[in-house]
């Protein structure tokens, strides 16, 4: 069974700094390339950052670039987005997603997603 | 960056009702626009992937359709636990896109 869990939400002053995890189980993980997506209380989903299976590509939304960094240990299984300079628009769930099994592209829709992180950028 | 445009912003329906929702993209995405379900509390629930592959689980009452531009998803009687909000998403250029989102409510 594919599981995704998150880790490493909180509550962090505008300028700081936070890493989120993701624990992959139940897929071949360095097979899969993976995402983050968040999600403003109320609002809509905003894709952040993307990598390839092997971790060699990254992709980042115009709104973090430069800002977060996305990475991934296939070792321990573990996708990582380290964030930088956090603002107050920040403020999101962030979800991990796996990309669809059959789409060997990275950029790819998206078939199985953690419960999210809550992430609070406020002074 | 590729734009989507949900319609309507919300439906009204009863259940057993047919709901059918739009989702315009700004520029041709091909087939590949997925739709995804998301509940109060939950994390999106893939339904369609490329325009009209339904995923794993996914009831035969979803459909999808559609290319280049316009798609639509078809729930054809609509079952009490179908009501939350709908979005679709684009993967043909980066940065990945989605759509506003459908909210679909009991009528």
């Amino acid at each position: 069974e594919v599981q995704l869990v998150e880790s490493g939400g909180g509550l962090v002053r505008p300028g700081g700094s936070l890493r989120l995890s993701c624990a992959a189980s139940g897929f071949t993980f360095s097979s899969y390339a993976m995402s983050w997506v968040r999600q403003a209380p109320g609002k809509g989903l905003e894709w952040v950052s993307a990598i390839s299976g092997g971790g060699g590509s990254t992709y980042y939304a115009d709104s973090v670039r430069g800002r977060f960094t996305i990475s991934r240990d296939n070792s321990k299984n573990a996708l990582y987005l380290q964030m930088n300079s956090l603002r107050a628009e920040d403020t999101a769930i962030y979800y991990c997603a796996k990309r669809v099994a059959s789409i060997v592209a990275t950029i790819s829709h998206f078939d199985y997603w953690g419960q999210g992180t809550l992430v609070t950028v406020s002074s | 960056e590729i734009v989507l445009t949900q319609s309507p912003a919300t439906l009204s329906l009863s259940p057993g009702e047919r709901a059918t929702l739009s989702c315009r993209a700004s520029q041709s995405v091909s087939s590949s626009l997925a739709w995804y379900q998301q509940k109060p509390g939950q994390a999106p629930r893939l339904l369609i992937f490329d325009a009209s592959n339904r995923a794993t689980g996914i009831p035969a009452r979803f459909r999808g359709s559609g290319s280049g531009t316009d798609f639509t998803l078809t729930i054809s009687s609509l079952e009490p636990e179908d009501f939350a909000v709908y979005y679709c998403q684009q993967r043909t250029n980066w940065p990945i896109t989605f759509g506003q989102g459908t909210r679909l409510e009991i009528k």
